[in-house]
């Protein structure tokens, strides 16, 4: 089956830790995308990709990075330097061009130990 | 003013009831627009993409009106399983390409 697959589900984190999530995709999307949502708000953009080896910064980009080294896969480092990363973590992939929707995998809860 | 606003609701409606959520955007650019599904503690799902015709899906229709900049979503005969968050996404095209902003969602409760 064609899809998003998110590791880990759920991940705790120690104070200074930096953790990397995991994204991988088999649709052939050229597009990927981090968002992270917190209670009460809407998904926010952390970062997002159109092609390997290159990706932007989204609206929220400060204590995170990622890297586009190939078309399926967009991992998601959060770095000790985000203060406040107690979130949920989703992936997305679309094709490329406009009206084409987004496709999101199940997430991943982080917390902070 | 947020790019995207959505009444949150709750809205508790009984089962067969007919339903409508709003929802304004503020970019003109915006260029696309759809309806998004998220259940509790769930990845959000793709519910349908709106056009400015208007469409139907089943019981759902979504209606564009982009002089007023307003998107919205009718269900009719509600069941209970679609008690959900509804959330609103707008998409504009940017030089890094498409750029999805999404409303914080209105909640819908369905009961006996």
């Amino acid at each position: 089956d064609g899809g998003i697959t998110q590791s880990p589900k759920y991940l705790f984190r120690k104070e200074g830790q930096n953790v990397t999530l995991s994204c991988e995709q088999n649709l052939n999307h050229d597009a990927m995308y981090w968002y992270r949502q917190d209670p009460g708000q809407g998904l926010r953009l952390i970062y997002y990709s159109q092609i390997v080896n290159d990706f932007q910064k989204g609206d929220i980009a400060e204590g995170y990075s990622v890297s586009r080294e190939k078309k399926e896969s967009f991992p998601l480092t959060v770095t000790s330097a985000q203060k406040n990363p107690t979130a949920f973590y989703l992936c997305a992939s679309s094709r490329l061009g406009q009206g084409q929707p987004q496709h999101f995998g199940d997430g991943t809860r982080l917390s902070i130990l | 003013r947020k790019e995207v606003e959505q009444d949150p609701g709750p809205f508790n409606v009984p089962e067969g009831a007919t339903v409508a959520f709003n929802c304004t955007y503020s970019n003109s650019a915006s260029q696309s627009f759809f309806w998004y599904r998220q259940d509790c503690r769930k990845e959000p799902k793709l519910l349908m993409s709106v056009y400015s015709s208007g469409n139907e899906d089943g019981r759902f229709t979504a209606q564009l009106n982009r002089a007023s900049q307003y998107i919205s979503l009718l269900i009719r005969d509600s069941k209970l399983s679609d008690s959900a968050t509804y959330l609103c996404v707008v998409n504009r095209v940017t030089g890094g390409g498409n750029k999805l902003t999404f409303g914080t969602g209105t909640q819908l409760k369905v009961e006996l």
